[in-house]
């Protein structure tokens, strides 16, 4: 299997507060973890990735500073958008891949099931 | 620059056969994905192909020709659930994928 969970599923929260969200490999070990957000309608769109144990490698326009990224282990990462505003309301998506296993190419991302983030 | 070309929406009858055609240009090419995505979903991963020629799993074959820079998506026997965005995401010399917006299928009685 390639299971990836994220959590929280939904938040809403008032503009000017931090919200962390989870990303999960349940049952494979993740070299590499992705975070995009995607806007209604519109194609994904990469924000970082990162490898556990090192910095992550934002994309062009992304704010580390706003969207903190920690990869604490092989199976976990964490994004926190902080202070967030209106504007970062979003579907925002992480995936995962790792090393080859039975049907499970290396290069493969699989997706948790996104958290959308709605800021007031 | 890397980019994809899909069309951008599909329609198609149940039980019919469709093909979603996708041409790219990427900076280097290792391979190339496609995903289907269901409206207010996160993507599922449904092919990988690296080398020319057809991958079948079920209902669903990917075909590539890296000299072309083409790939398509064949979906057989359709059906009501296949109604989605599939996204074709060649992989370029970095190991990134290169999302374009997809193509929305839609699947009519």
């Amino acid at each position: 299997g390639a299971v990836v969970s994220q959590h929280p599923s939904w938040v809403i929260c008032k503009s000017g507060t931090s919200v962390k969200i989870e990303c999960r490999s349940l049952d494979f070990q993740a070299t590499t973890m992705f975070w995009y957000r995607q806007f209604p309608k519109q194609s994904l769109m990469l924000m970082a990735t990162s490898n556990e144990g090192s910095k992550a490698t934002y994309e062009q326009g992304v704010e580390k500073d706003k969207f903190l990224i920690n990869h604490a282990s092989l199976t976990l990462s964490t994004l926190t958008v902080t202070s967030a505003h209106p504007e970062d309301s979003s579907f925002y998506i992480c995936s995962a891949k790792g090393g080859t296993s039975g049907m499970r190419v290396q290069e493969t991302q699989y997706f948790g099931p996104g958290t959308r983030l709605l800021v007031l | 620059g890397q980019n994809i070309d899909q069309p951008t929406e599909m329609t198609a009858t149940e039980g019919a056969i469709v093909q979603i055609n996708c041409t790219y240009q990427t900076s280097g090419f290792n391979g190339l994905f496609w995903y289907q995505q269901h409206a207010g979903e996160a993507p599922t991963f449904l092919s990988y192909n690296v080398l020319d020629g057809l991958e079948e799993k079920g209902r669903f074959s990917s075909f590539l020709s890296r000299s072309k820079g083409y790939s398509y998506l064949l979906l057989k026997e359709l059906q009501m659930k296949d109604s989605a965005s599939y996204l074709c995401a060649p992989m370029d010399s970095n190991y990134q994928l290169i999302w374009g917006a997809g193509t929305k299928l839609i699947i009519k009685p």
